[in-house]
């Protein structure tokens, strides 16, 4: 299995501009995870969904971000518009049925708003 | 979730056994401990859990003290590649969505 695949690796973005994310999960895993990680707050959960459906996004911190899961193999992080806060490495994860100890993490989207 | 408290930063000879503590001294019966750990510019990695009784698999070993009120992972031969950040997380029903990381130890493996 190819593992928990994102892109893009890198994105630089300008302030107030549009930044979608993508994330495939490992085929049979049900439960797809958003982090974000920073130097300041460390690594945060933002949302998760099981079976495509959203369950928790409370780490959603503004309506400036929004996420999908339009199928089992694919989902989006969306940020509009872009602030230089936002700057940070995103990371989708993927489990079967939220198991921890069958997250698998990809290698994240490295963002810089500047 | 329990809080868990694990030093900032430890160092370890490269052939070394690795020894990191986790505290986590408000642990609940039902909650499992589970370690992570999170190398230079990748995603973070599972490594082992456990509830009660001692666990070994083959990256690590898990010591859960009696009263589960901390606990050690033990790398046996620490090689540079284990250089990482790790982290120790106490977990309730094992759901991912319900997990929190936190600041964790960063393991410098020297030559």
């Amino acid at each position: 299995d190819a593992g928990v695949i994102q892109s893009p690796r890198h994105e630089v973005t300008e302030m107030g501009q549009e930044v979608t994310l993508r994330c495939k999960p490992i085929s049979g895993h049900n439960s797809l995870f958003w982090y974000r990680q920073t130097m300041m707050r460390g690594l945060e959960l933002l949302i998760y969904f099981n079976n495509n459906v959203p369950i928790d996004d409370s780490g959603m911190p503004e309506d400036r971000f929004s996420a999908k899961m339009p199928n089992a193999s694919f989902s989006t992080l969306k940020i509009q518009p872009s602030e230089p806060r936002d700057s940070a490495v995103y990371f989708c994860a993927s489990s079967l049925n939220s198991l921890l100890e069958k997250l698998f993490f990809g290698s994240g989207t490295q963002l810089s708003v500047l | 979730d329990a809080k868990t408290t694990q030093p900032p930063s430890m160092d370890c000879a490269e052939g070394r056994a690795a020894n990191l503590p986790c505290n986590h001294s408000t642990i609940s019966g039902n909650e499992y401990v589970y370690w992570y750990r999170q190398i230079h510019s990748q995603g973070p990695q599972y490594i082992i859990h456990g509830l009660k009784n001692n666990e070994t698999n083959e990256m690590a070993s898990l010591i859960i003290t009696e009263d589960r009120k901390s606990s050690t992972l033990i790398l046996p031969h620490a090689t540079l590649r284990d250089t990482a950040v790790y982290y120790c997380i106490v977990s309730f029903n094992t759901n991912a969505g319900k997990s929190t990381f936190g600041d964790g130890t960063t393991l410098t493996v020297k030559p």
